[in-house]
């Protein structure tokens, strides 16, 4: 198993420019989500989605959109890319059955803004 | 709202000393997780523990072990004989037990340096 997969590993945007984060996971997880991390914030979830077709907003989902049309891929779209928007992005998958238990993390993306 | 708390942003100790991470929370779930997350230099979240809400019995895990008392709302996080791989963010987090809407939040992470 590759686990959760991320791409690109770094990106570099002009303000105003659009993207796609990549995710992907080949564990069947139900549940999948996005965060981002800020210096001395800690992770903070920005969309989920506990399944194929159903998403769902975190704490700060302005200025991002995503769409689960498969059970394995969740990417996460910048609209029109901010400065604000300099982080680290996270993709996390994990079973539902049971509660939820460890989240799978990938490697995340390293965006900058300009 | 759910709030985790990691008042210590940083620690520093040297090669075989103990370390106490605080993680306090709130949340007004009466069922819920707790977990830590050990984040090392090269950016990666790596899983160490989750504790459900159920369970109020401390846990050892070689060299790491976690005190959760609910009474206090805290779930505080030891490694002991310290070493140089241990330096890294940890971050401790908390979510919801529920089939839908699982979210996990983060405190902002204690940063720990190991000294040899």
């Amino acid at each position: 198993n590759a686990g959760v997969t991320q791409t690109p590993k770094f990106q570099v945007l002009k303000t105003g420019q659009s993207m796609t984060l990549q995710c992907a996971q080949d564990m069947n997880h139900e549940y999948m989500s996005w965060y981002r991390q800020d210096p001395g914030m800690g992770l903070r979830l920005i969309h989920y989605s506990v399944g194929a077709g159903i998403t769902d907003q975190g704490e700060v989902p302005n200025g991002y959109n995503v769409s689960r049309s498969t059970t394995e891929d969740f990417p996460l779209r910048l609209l029109s890319a901010a400065p604000s928007q300099t982080s680290v992005y996270f993709c996390a998958s994990t079973p539902i059955r049971g509660g939820l238990g460890e989240q799978f993390f990938g490697p995340g993306t390293r965006l900058t803004v300009l | 709202a759910q709030k985790v708390t990691q008042a210590q942003t940083e620690i520093s100790v040297v090669e075989k000393e103990d370390v106490t991470l605080d993680c306090v929370y709130e949340t007004r779930d009466t069922t819920y997780y707790l977990f830590w997350y050990k984040q090392p230099p090269s950016g990666e979240l790596v899983f160490l523990i989750r504790r459900n809400s159920f369970d109020e019995q401390n846990e050892i895990s070689g060299r790491y072990s976690w005190n959760f008392q609910k009474s206090t709302s805290s779930f505080n996080f030891t490694i002991t004989a310290s070493q140089v791989v241990d330096s890294a963010v940890y971050f401790c987090a908390l979510s919801q037990i529920k089939a839908a809407g699982n979210k996990l939040t983060f405190g902002g992470g204690t940063r720990v340096l190991v000294k040899p």
